[in-house]
């Protein structure tokens, strides 16, 4: 039972690079989520999704996109990589949103951009 | 506006002490709160849920309306404690979580 996958586990980016940090998770839920953690500050929500086909912006979504194409994966994109998306990241998924239904995690992708 | 504080960056304390990690919200409506914890190297995990008022590891957090407080505690730490933890406010429709900004927990020997 895997829960919550997340591929990279690091990766080095130059500016103005783009690439996708995967996440895919086979507990069937139906809400996912993409976090940022920078240094010192808490989770910064990014984008989420509450289905298949579904998506919107959270508190910091400039600079990325996502999709949802099925209900296991959930692409956070990088179009042109900037220095101040050095962070990172973390995917989530949770069944549905009652309060009794925590967000399950993943382990995080360490992203630099130089 | 929807806001999650947590004052203390650092809490240290000897091996029997109590804990008292902080948090405070901020949120118009009925709120959802929750503790996680990050031990080292592991995932960000759920500790505590208000609704559920349970207690896990010996850990229980009490939510105050007047005081716009999520306090956790505990009676003795030990060790095993030592890790980050967030305290987090909910969204009843779409599941969102905001998160404070953490607390680590460093327990001494």
């Amino acid at each position: 039972n895997a829960g919550v996958t997340q591929t990279p586990k690091f990766r080095i980016l130059k500016i103005g690079q783009s690439m996708t940090l995967q996440c895919a998770q086979d507990m069937n839920h139906n809400y996912m989520y993409w976090y940022r953690q920078d240094p010192g500050m808490g989770l910064k929500l990014i984008y989420y999704s509450v289905g298949a086909g579904i998506t919107d912006k959270g508190e910091v979504p400039n600079g990325y996109n996502v999709s949802r194409s099925t209900t296991e994966d959930f692409p956070l994109r990088l179009e042109l990589a900037a220095p101040s998306q050095t962070s990172v990241y973390f995917c989530a998924s949770r069944l549905g949103h009652y309060s009794n239904q925590p967000q399950h995690f993943g382990d995080g992708t360490r992203l630099s951009i130089l | 506006a929807q806001r999650v504080t947590q004052p203390e960056k650092l809490l240290s304390v000897f091996k029997g002490a109590p804990v008292e990690l902080k948090c405070n919200y901020s949120y118009s409506g009925s709120p959802e709160l929750f503790w996680y914890v990050q031990y080292s190297r592991q995932r960000l995990q759920l500790l505590l849920r208000h609704i559920s008022r349970e207690s896990i590891k010996g850990f229980t957090a009490d939510l105050n309306k007047g005081e716009t407080s999520f306090h956790l505690k505990k009676p003795f730490a030990q060790e095993e404690d030592s890790a980050m933890y967030y305290c987090a406010l909910g969204s009843s429709n779409t599941g969102k979580l905001i998160f404070g900004q953490g607390t680590t927990l460093q327990v001494k020997p």
